[in-house]
């Protein structure tokens, strides 16, 4: 069963900046969360990873929530193409709970 | 970043044929690999996990002798689909583990259609 928990479905504005929020209320201290998104009839693409500090790259921010039981991905300038479905799930890097695992995620619509 | 390629990324075969799916690494080694399926508007579920040299470990209700994993070297782990049925008809997905850094790399993923 997923560890995490997501809205299904979102809209967001062009231009604007999208915040999708995760629920991980159960995860353990080696557990890193990792969020990917998948453009239909995809394989899903790698976003960013972070454990507890807050991480940016060229895609995305993430913020994690200091207790660790929840965070957000930020998209600062959504476009078009960032219409997905974006999974945000938990997993360590090595140990039984290394095996990816997704929910349902959340459908994100970039309007113009 | 590291690539994974999936081949075919679509199939076509009648009722009761095998049908393979090679999935690759390709600038780096996996010493795991996971094969997933995913139905139309669901997520993707996990149906296996793949590592080299040993036997795959299927999850509950995945029928091993109905998708046969290989996983005979480091860069290549394949998915075999037996006696296809329609009900077989699905989006197969690969994913590689890069056990040094713990990342997860995907592949385009396969469409299958059993007619």
């Amino acid at each position: 069963d997923a560890k995490t928990t997501q809205p299904t479905s979102m809209d967001c504005a062009e231009g604007r900046a999208a915040n999708l929020p995760c629920n991980h209320s159960t995860i353990s201290g080696n557990e890193y969360v990792y969020w990917y998104r998948q453009i239909h009839s995809q394989g899903p693409q790698y976003i960013i990873h972070g454990l507890k500090n807050n991480e940016t790259n060229e895609m995305a921010s993430l913020i994690i929530t200091e207790d660790r039981k929840s965070s957000t991905l930020i998209l600062p300038h959504a476009t078009l193409r960032d219409t997905a479905v974006y999974y945000c799930i938990v997993r360590s890097s090595s140990g039984g709970s290394y095996i990816p695992t997704f929910g349902r995620g959340t459908s994100l619509i970039v309007h113009p | 970043g590291a690539v994974v390629s999936q081949h075919p990324s679509w199939v076509i075969c009648k009722s009761g044929t095998s049908v393979k799916i090679e999935c690759r690494s390709l600038d780096f080694q996996a010493t795991t690999m996971f094969w997933y399926r995913q139905f139309p508007k669901q997520s993707l579920m996990l149906m296996a996990t793949s590592n080299e040299g040993s036997k795959a470990t299927y999850e509950q209700g995945v029928e091993k002798d109905k998708f046969l994993i290989n996983h005979a070297s480091l860069t290549l782990s394949t998915l075999t689909v037996t006696s296809a049925h329609p009900e077989d008809s699905s989006f197969y997905i690969c994913s590689a583990h890069v056990r040094a850094t713990g990342e997860l790399f995907f592949g385009e993923g396969s469409r299958l259609t059993v007619l």
